[in-house]
C-alpha cells in the first residue's frame, strides 16, 4: 500500500524560508495535501495540488511536486513565529483513501 | 459558524467506563470520519461514513462503535475504556468520498483514561 514519509523536525530562523519535504510511494496518487496543526488544535487544510501540476503558489506558500521522484515539498517564505506547528503531508491513493505522513514539527528560532 | 464541532473537548474517565464523543458538521458534506492521534502525533483513521453508511472500518477494537443518525452527525461510543485508549480523537468531514477538496477537521477531543 501507499506509504508517506516526512522528517519529524525542521528548525529555521525567523525570516528565513522553510522547506518541508514529503515522499510517497504510489505513483497513481491523484491529490496531495498539506495540513497544519497548531498546538491543541485540529488540522487545517493549507493547500493541495493535483498530480498533473508541478507547482502551486498561494501567498507565502509554494508547493512543488516531482512526480518522477514521488516527492512533494512545501516552502514557506519569510517564516514567522505563527508558522510554528506540525505540518502533515497526505496523499489520496487509488482507493480514495487518504494516507498520512507522520508530520513535521516546524520550530522557529528567533 | 460553519464548522465541524466535537464535544466534549476534554474527557477524563476511569478504566472500564463507557463514554461517547459527539460530532456534528453543518457544511453539508456527505462523508465523515473518526481519527485517533496518539502521543507521537501519528494519525490513524478509525471509521469513515458516507451518507450514513459505514465505508471504512480499520482494525479498531469492537469496543469502539460509531453511530451516524444522519449525515450531519457521527458519534463515537467507546465501551470498557482502557489506558491505551488515551489519545486525541478527531472528527472530520469531506464534501464527498473522493475528498478532492480535502477534509475539515474538528478541534479534537482529548481522552484521558486513568
Amino acid at each position: 500500500g501507499e506509504d508517506v514519509e516526512q522528517s519529524l523536525f525542521l528548525s529555521v530562523r525567523e525570516g528565513d524560508s522553510s522547506v518541508i519535504n514529503c515522499t510517497y510511494t504510489d505513483s497513481s496518487s491523484t491529490y496531495l495535501y498539506w495540513y497544519k496543526q497548531e498546538p491543541g488544535a485540529g488540522l487545517q487544510l493549507l493547500t493541495y495540488i493535483f498530480s498533473n501540476m508541478d507547482m502551486k503558489q498561494d501567498q507565502r506558500l509554494t508547493v512543488l511536486l516531482n512526480k518522477k521522484d514521488k516527492h512533494l515539498s512545501l516552502r514557506i517564505a519569510d517564516t514567522q513565529t505563527g508558522d510554528s506547528a506540525i505540518y502533515f503531508c497526505a496523499v489520496l491513493d487509488s482507493n480514495y483513501q487518504l494516507i498520512w505522513g507522520a508530520g513535521t514539527k516546524l520550530i522557529i528560532k528567533p | 459558524d460553519t464548522a465541524v464541532s466535537q464535544t466534549p473537548k476534554y474527557l477524563v474517565t476511569q478504566m472500564g467506563n463507557d463514554k461517547s464523543i459527539k460530532c456534528e458538521q453543518n457544511l453539508g458534506h456527505d462523508t465523515m470520519y473518526w481519527y485517533k492521534q496518539d502521543s507521537k502525533k501519528f494519525l490513524k483513521i478509525m471509521f469513515s461514513y458516507n451518507n450514513k453508511e459505514l465505508i471504512i472500518n480499520e482494525t479498531v477494537p469492537n469496543r469502539f462503535s460509531p453511530k451516524s443518525p444522519d449525515k450531519a452527525h457521527l458519534n463515537l461510543h467507546i465501551n470498557s475504556l482502557e489506558l491505551g485508549d488515551s489519545a486525541v480523537y478527531f472528527c472530520a468531514s469531506s464534501q464527498e468520498l473522493s475528498q478532492h477538496y480535502g477534509y475539515t477537521f474538528g478541534s479534537g477531543t482529548r481522552l484521558t483514561v486513568v
